[in-house]
């Protein structure tokens, strides 16, 4: 398996609070990525990381800001959460992320806005 | 952009059953595909990925995948289904440019496997 590790695993939170998930690799991988997995839409890509401070938006961004200080941290901020925001988020990462070369995924967060 | 169509939410097989999941592509030149499985509670895995070198891919646990071009289809297989094989599959396809914005996901399929 691949030394991914995500925290917290479940998190309850209420509507308007800041809530941080973390993606914690051990693998040197450059490439990191956080996606959102909710049911009738199968995954969806939020922000991606192409190295340390340098990230991008993906589909899903609004609402969602990424840091990543370290190239082994990979972290997800929900500024202000919102209830469209319950949801389980994935992270992942590549070694080369070129277009060929697969995703390794972490077990997930499972996040719930009240 | 690219993306892949799952054709059914659920499949049902009986235990030892021809498994066939469906994945149809939209792209104008050949793309990378994968397939995923997700197991309760877990991340996603690979079950396996094209990548140009051949048609017929054999993966993890049984499973293989055919590309054909002609069709834009990329559909799983197993040839006898085991209990162990309910999930939720994912197919997958790659980003043409250059990938390193990740994957775009089908909406997936759940197999339910009947005893």
């Amino acid at each position: 398996d691949a030394g991914i590790t995500q925290s917290p695993r479940h998190k309850v939170t209420e509507t308007g609070t800041p809530v941080t998930l973390r993606c914690h690799q051990t693998e040197n991988h450059r490439y990191m990525y956080w996606y959102r997995q909710d049911p009738g839409h199968g995954l969806r890509l939020i922000h991606y990381s192409y190295g340390v401070k340098d990230t991008d938006k993906g589909e899903v961004s609004d609402g969602y800001s990424v840091s990543r200080s370290k190239t082994e941290d990979f972290l997800l901020t929900l500024e202000s959460a919102t209830s469209s925001q319950t949801s389980v988020y994935f992270c992942a990462i590549s070694e080369s992320g070129t277009e060929n070369s697969p995703l390794h995924f972490g077990n997930g967060t499972r996040l719930t806005v009240t | 952009a690219q993306s892949v169509t799952q054709l059914g939410s659920h499949v049902s097989v009986s235990e030892g059953a021809l498994v066939l999941l469906r994945c149809n592509y939209s792209s104008s030149v050949p793309p990378y595909l994968f397939w995923y499985v997700q197991y309760p509670n877990q991340g996603l895995q690979l079950l396996l990925k094209y990548t140009s070198a051949a048609t017929l891919v054999k993966g993890i646990n049984g499973f293989e995948a055919e590309f054909k071009k002609s069709e834009t289809s990329f559909h799983l297989t197993k040839p006898s289904a085991h209990m162990s094989d309910a999930a939720e599959y994912f197919c997958a396809v790659s980003d043409l440019r250059g990938g390193a914005d990740g994957l775009t996901f089908g909406k997936g399929t759940h197999l339910i496997i009947q005893p």
